[in-house]
């Protein structure tokens, strides 16, 4: 039984828009939580995180957003750009510091 | 800076034969653990490690062995291939291993067990 979520496998948007990238959690124990982007060939790589006493953290094109009441979280981007195009892997962490990852969501830009 | 090196990048292996997937890093990190890849089931915790001489079992444990002498490297062993094995092994690293700290992964070793 996955306690990570990300519904959607892939995304495509067109440069320039907004990109939206969902995750949903099932245990409200978990109080932080990652963004990891991963190009082909080569391993995940940290973009932005939030800590569960906070409802947004900005850092420059990317957001992210928690609501703790629905178990969600979402990574916007914006303006997307190509070299956005990579797999976006949400993650929780609780008090024993094991980090879970949802499935991944492949993000494709297109110029 | 080096970061997280893992080697070989490609292995393929017959079913019975064993084989140890390397990692070092650079970072003088306590924390090291391994991660499988997966379509449609994200990166999944199989060991880690908080410090030399300490490790323990994540989710998918099963068939694999680690053990962790120094602070810098922590090998993945497999003891004996099985086809369900095939996978992406991503070893990754963070200061102390607490939730709130990033890791810093490797580039990944691509096995297939045939």
């Amino acid at each position: 039984d996955q306690q990570v979520k990300q519904n959607s496998p892939s995304l495509s948007v067109q440069e320039g828009r907004i990109s939206i990238l969902n995750c949903d959690y099932t245990n409200s124990m978990f109080d932080y939580f990652l963004w990891y982007k991963k190009y082909p060939a080569e391993g995940p790589t940290f973009l932005i995180s939030i800590s569960s006493i906070k409802d947004k953290n900005e850092d420059g094109r990317f957001t992210v957003f928690l609501n703790k009441s629905a178990k969600h979280l979402s990574l916007h981007i914006v303006p997307s750009q190509p070299g956005d195009s990579a797999v976006y892997f949400c993650a929780v962490s609780s008090n024993t510091g094991k980090l879970i990852f949802g499935q991944g969501t492949t993000l494709q830009v297109k110029p | 800076n080096a970061g997280v090196t893992q080697t070989p990048k490609f292995q393929v292996l017959k079913t019975g034969q064993s084989m140890t997937l390397q990692c070092a890093q650079d970072m003088n990190h306590e924390y090291m653990s391994w991660y499988r890849q997966d379509p449609g089931m994200g990166l999944r915790l199989i060991h880690y490690s908080v410090g030399a001489g300490i490790t323990d079992q994540g989710e998918v444990p099963n068939g694999y062995n680690v053990s962790r002498s120094t602070t810098e490297d922590f090998p993945l062993r497999l003891l004996s291939a099985a086809p369900s094995q095939t996978s992406v092994y991503f070893c990754a690293s963070s200061y102390s291993g607490a939730g709130t700290e990033k890791l810093f992964f490797g580039s990944g070793t691509q096995l297939s067990v045939l």
